[in-house]
């Protein structure tokens, strides 16, 4: 069984800052990475995905992802963090030929950016 | 226009009652979802439906039944509310579940939550 750890629960980081926010993974074979943004009262929303290909992949918002194989890590970055991006953030795992769309995400980690 | 939307947006109700949750997509994707996201934020799946079938069923009581009269919509039913299932719950959609390599359908799309709370 797949299970996907986000180890913070919550990132304070001052506006202008570099942003990161933790994921590690755990999964049978090769996997399917993604990260979701959930913000106040609304649905998630898809910010990037790895599949296969370059380990850094680059999404919306400015956001990317670093996946790291050896580490089973793939964690959010951004350089400069803005206000606006004080959200909850979502990493989810799916493993290569599971049937459905059967995600497994982990425990969240929200993010407050400080003006 | 909403991608997906679901109502009601609140549902406060008593334990023992029945209530529905409607979910409607207009993007024509193939496979829609229900999610809960319980009070500490993490969120597991309940059901997923590709065309009108039933193809993931978590472990999730049979009070629970989703019913998707088309594709383009899944409701949820619920019997019997308890307190426990008070909670957000998340309907989602996206194009057929890829399979294997290359396929990376996987991008969802959520519809803004209903909130459930059973007194």
């Amino acid at each position: 069984a797949q299970s996907v750890a986000q180890p913070e629960d919550q990132v304070n980081v001052a506006e202008g800052n570099p942003l990161t926010v933790k994921c590690t993974y755990s999964v049978s074979g090769n996997p399917y990475l993604f990260w979701y943004v959930q913000y106040p009262n609304r649905g998630l929303q898809f910010l990037l995905k790895y599949i296969t290909g370059d380990n850094l992949v680059k999404g919306s918002y400015g956001f990317e992802a670093e996946f790291n194989k050896s580490q089973t890590s793939f964690h959010l970055k951004k350089p400069s963090a803005l206000v606006s991006d004080s959200a909850l953030y979502f990493c989810a795992v799916r493993p290569l030929g599971a049937a459905g769309n059967k995600l497994t995400f982990g425990g969240g980690t929200r993010v407050l950016v400080k003006p | 226009d909403t991608a997906v939307s679901q109502t009601p947006k609140y549902l406060v109700t008593q334990m023992g009652n029945d209530k529905s949750i409607k979910c409607e997509q207009n993007l024509g994707h193939d496979t829609m979802y229900w999610y809960k996201q319980d009070s500490k934020k993490f969120l597991k799946i309940m059901f997923s439906y590709n065309n009108k079938e039933l193809i993931i069923n978590e472990t999730v009581p049979n009070r629970f039944s989703p019913k998707s009269p088309d594709k383009a919509h899944l409701n949820l039913h619920i019997n019997s509310l308890e307190l426990g299932d008070s909670a957000v719950y998340f309907c989602a959609s996206s194009p057929s579940p890829g399979q294997g390599a290359g396929q990376t359908n996987e991008k969802l799309f959520f519809g803004s939550g209903t909130q459930l709370s059973v007194l």
